[in-house]
């Protein structure tokens, strides 16, 4: 098992539709990041949570709404999205914000 | 300037080549280092972290840090098949309310049987 686990890996959803990417981490860590991942692009950072309070929002338009109801899970819920929100977003966690970060494997989402 | 550039590939080597991949940064005031490989349709995975300049070795993998220079490296030596992959390096600086790793783009290797 891994020490962070996403889903769905990947998901397909239209402009209109509301969707949720779930991720887990069982590495007993405080902190949880989203991260953005276009082509030829840096990593982006979207979000960050530490012990389940968000201390960085990354100028993320409303249409990417997290969630992290404990320290273990974190969620990102979609609505409304449009085609370039088409990437790969990676969870991943860190003993506290600033440590060394473990990402997940990621969903691939596809906004069409 | 950005504040991190990476050639981003692809390079290719043959099998059993000594690879050399690199990172240029502006911010003099980053201290830790790392470098991460990416297989194809993957997560990210830590290979090596580093804080301040020097070697430090882990089996096949050497990562180099030159803060004068502002240039870190990543050295694998006799590569494999297997170590095709895309190589993040990512730094971060120690400052209060400051969570944000800079990442590279990314160096696609491959390394040829």
């Amino acid at each position: 098992e891994t020490g962070v686990t996403q889903t769905p890996r990947h998901l397909v959803m239209g402009m209109t539709n509301k969707k949720s990417l779930k991720c887990e981490q069982h590495l007993g860590h405080n902190a949880m990041y989203w991260y953005k991942q276009s082509a030829k692009k840096p990593l982006e950072l979207m979000f960050v949570y530490s012990l389940e309070e968000r201390v960085e929002n990354n100028s993320v338009p409303s249409r990417f709404s997290p969630e992290c109801p404990n320290s273990s899970h974190l969620f990102l819920h979609l609505h409304t999205l449009q085609p370039e929100d088409s990437a790969l977003y990676l969870c991943a966690s860190s003993q506290d914000p600033g440590n060394t970060i473990y990402f997940g494997e990621g969903s691939w989402l596809t906004v069409v | 300037q950005k504040e991190v550039e990476q050639d981003p590939g692809p390079l290719s080597v043959p099998e059993g080549a000594i690879v050399s991949l690199n990172c240029t940064y502006s911010n003099s005031a980053f201290q830790y280092f790392m470098w991460y490989r990416q297989y194809s349709r993957k997560g990210p995975e830590l290979l090596m972290y580093t804080y301040s300049s020097g070697n430090k070795e882990d089996g096949r993998f050497t990562a180099q840090v030159d803060k004068s220079s502002k240039y870190i490296s990543l050295f694998i030596r006799d590569s494999q098949p297997s170590d095709s992959a895309t190589y993040l390096c990512a730094m971060w600086k120690f400052a209060p309310g400051t969570y944000k790793y800079i990442f590279g783009t990314g160096t696609r290797l491959k390394v040829l049987a």
